[in-house]
């Protein structure tokens, strides 16, 4: 199966601060099947970004996705309050599906 | 608005089984497949698998094939995911989750997890 290593494991930031996530996979991901999601404590996870970097419906354009092959990226251009939470890639492009260890985004 | 919903918590004895259940309502239920997913306290996301609530076709993860049943109830709107010989390993927060594909537009499920029901807590203890 694919493992997804998500880096760093805590990203301590200010709002109004730009949060660069990655996340980076053993093999390539095929056809950039990869998605991000967001959770808060006791929350369920929140579709962000699928494809690499298609915003998912409603979510803001701060949100942005990018990469392909192994490597992927999560930016948030200006962290907002509630931007402060945990952050996982998924790649869906080989099953079975798998998570990433996820990025904690803290103030 | 979509929103599924999920039962409520579960303590279970090491062996024993779990069902839950996730109640689907605001789109039409037969159109998305769902998937559940698991969180130990504290940990990441595992994916445990997917149904096809149209014909009931069903895929596992290899990790729980044998131990996982996956099964829909169209008339209730109802996906049900049950968990056979417990261990203290499967504690965890058990979701359901919407695929993010239309069926009728593409058959195939997309495997982006648009829609996430609240959770169910699964304690497996002696």
């Amino acid at each position: 199966e694919i493992v997804l290593t998500q880096s760093p494991g805590t990203l301590s930031l200010s709002p109004g601060e730009r949060a660069t996530l990655s996340c980076g996979a053993s093999q390539s991901v095929s056809s950039s099947c990869l998605a991000w999601y967001q959770q808060k404590p006791g929350q369920a996870p929140r579709l962000l970004i699928y494809g690499a970097s298609s915003r998912a419906t409603g979510i803001p354009d701060r949100f942005s996705g990018s990469g392909s092959g192994t490597d992927f990226t999560l930016t948030i251009s200006r962290l907002e309050p509630e931007d402060f939470a945990v952050y996982y890639c998924q790649q869906y492009g080989t099953s079975p599906l798998t998570f990433g260890g996820g990025t904690k985004v803290e103030i | 608005q979509v929103q599924l919903v999920q039962s409520g918590a579960e303590v279970k004895k090491p062996g024993a089984s779990v069902k839950v259940s996730c109640k689907a309502s605001g789109y039409t239920f037969t159109r998305y497949h769902m998937h559940w997913v698991r969180q130990a306290p504290g940990q990441g996301l595992e994916w445990m698998g997917i149904i096809n609530p149209s014909g009931g076709s069903t895929t596992y993860a290899q990790k729980f094939q044998g131990r996982v049943t996956m099964t829909r109830d169209t008339s209730t709107r109802i996906v049900y995911m049950e968990l056979s010989s417990l261990r203290s390993e499967d504690t965890a927060v058990y979701y359901c989750a919407r695929d993010r594909g239309d069926i009728v537009v593409v058959p195939a499920a997309t495997n982006e997890l648009d829609y996430w029901g609240q959770g169910t807590l699964v304690t497996v203890s002696s």
